[in-house]
Order: structure tokens, then sequence, then C-alpha cells
């Protein structure tokens, strides 16, 4: 079946621009993630959602990220003012579950690679 | 919170020969531990799991790891490795308890294995 994919690929930006990446979860996964990994910080977790609810928000660095998830379906992640030091591979993932329930793995994306010159 | 420490960024290994990729990891809580792998250019893969149950957990691959509760490791090991096991290794922790704010993963920094032919 279809994985969880993201889009796009690659996005090259100017500093001081907005931009907005997009993942689409395995169909019927309820929780999904979002990771960055970067040469210098490795692999980070930045948010968590629950259907459309993010119980854990804790690793989005500044208030410059933000996330949505509608339909307990896609997410977008926006970065706005993007600055140089976001550059990194954005990681988005999904997995089975639900309030009270958990499941044990993540299925994640190939990623999108984003460029701030 | 949770940490985990891979302390080989770089293995090599000749084709054949055995190897280790070493991870620890610091929990105040009992943690559930997977091994992640990532090939040139792809996305995250799960490798293996340890949930409970038997110490020693395997991978369709030939890689296993053994969870060692009173040395916090989980290495990952391979008796005999072949040039398409060159990857990126993440070794990664979950507390093992769910509260529905507590569903990501904390990753190690990951080991490079290179197969030399």
């Amino acid at each position: 079946g279809a994985g969880v994919s993201q889009s796009p690929s690659n996005k090259v930006t100017e500093k001081g621009k907005d931009v907005e990446l997009r993942c689409d979860p395995i169909s019927g996964h309820t929780a999904l993630y979002w990771y960055r990994q970067s040469l210098g910080q490795g692999l980070e977790f930045l948010i968590y959602f629950q259907g459309n609810s993010a119980p854990d928000k804790s690793g989005l660095p500044s208030d410059r990220f933000s996330a949505e998830r509608t339909g307990g379906s896609v997410s977008t992640l926006t970065i706005q003012r993007t600055q140089q030091e976001d550059s990194a591979v954005y990681l988005c993932a999904s997995s089975q579950g639900g309030w009270g329930t958990h499941s044990y793995e993540q299925y994640f994306g190939p990623g999108t690679r984003l460029t701030v010159t | 919170a949770q940490s985990v420490t891979q302390l080989d960024s770089q293995v090599p290994v000749f084709e054949e020969a055995p190897v280790e990729l070493r991870c620890n990891y610091s929990s105040s809580v009992s943690v559930y531990l997977f091994w992640y792998v990532q090939y040139p250019n792809q996305g995250l893969q799960l490798l293996l799991k340890y949930l409970s149950g038997s110490t020693l957990v395997e991978s369709i691959n030939g890689f296993e790891a053994e969870f060692n509760k009173s040395q916090t490791s989980f290495h990952l090991r391979k008796p005999s490795v072949h040039i398409s096991d060159t990857a990126e290794y993440f070794c990664a922790v979950k507390v093992s308890v769910s509260n529905f704010g507590n569903e990501k993963l904390t990753f190690g920094t990951g080991t490079r294995l290179t197969i030399i032919p």
C-alpha cells in the first residue's frame, strides 16, 4: 500500500520567506509526527499529532514554526521568515493508535530537503 | 527526559566481517528501543525493536540487538556484513507508558556503516 508521502521533495527559498511543507500519512494512521534531520543536530522531534490535536509540540524551535493537521490526515508544517539555520531535511512519520493506545512503529516519509539561501 | 548515545559516528568494516554498532540510552522510566536504518538517498526504515520479553531481537536481514537493562545498552550486531548493509543506522527510544503526550522517538546521532569490498 501507499506509504507516507511528503511534498515538495526539495525546496530552495530565500532567507525571510515563508515555506509550507506537506505530509500525507498512511491511510488510517491517527498519529503523525514531524522531525528534522540536520548535520549539526541529528534527528530532532518537532511535533506530534493525535488526530487533529497536537499533545506534544515541545520540539518546535521557535514561534516561526507552526503545524496543523486537518481531517485527521494531511499535515502542513509552516516556517515563517526562514533563516539559514532552518536548512535541514524535514521528515514526517505516521503510526497507528488512538487515545489510550499507541503503536510502536513509526513509518517515515522520504523527507523534504529545505535549503535557505 | 530520555537521551541516546551512539559513540561511533563512522564504522568501516570489511565485507563478510562482523560488526557491532553501539547504543546506550538514559531514561528515568522504562523505554522501548529501536534501530532504524537509512540507506543512501532513502527514508528511515525500522530495522528491529525491543518492546518486552526476550532481550535478543532479530531482523530479517541478519542483524540482531540485545537489550541490556543493567548497562542501559542496545547494541546492534551482524556476524557477516554485505555491501548492501552500507547505510546510516540510528538507535532510538520511546517511553513505554503512553500518556498521549510522550509518543515521540528520541534518536541518537547515528552511525555511518561503510562496507569495504
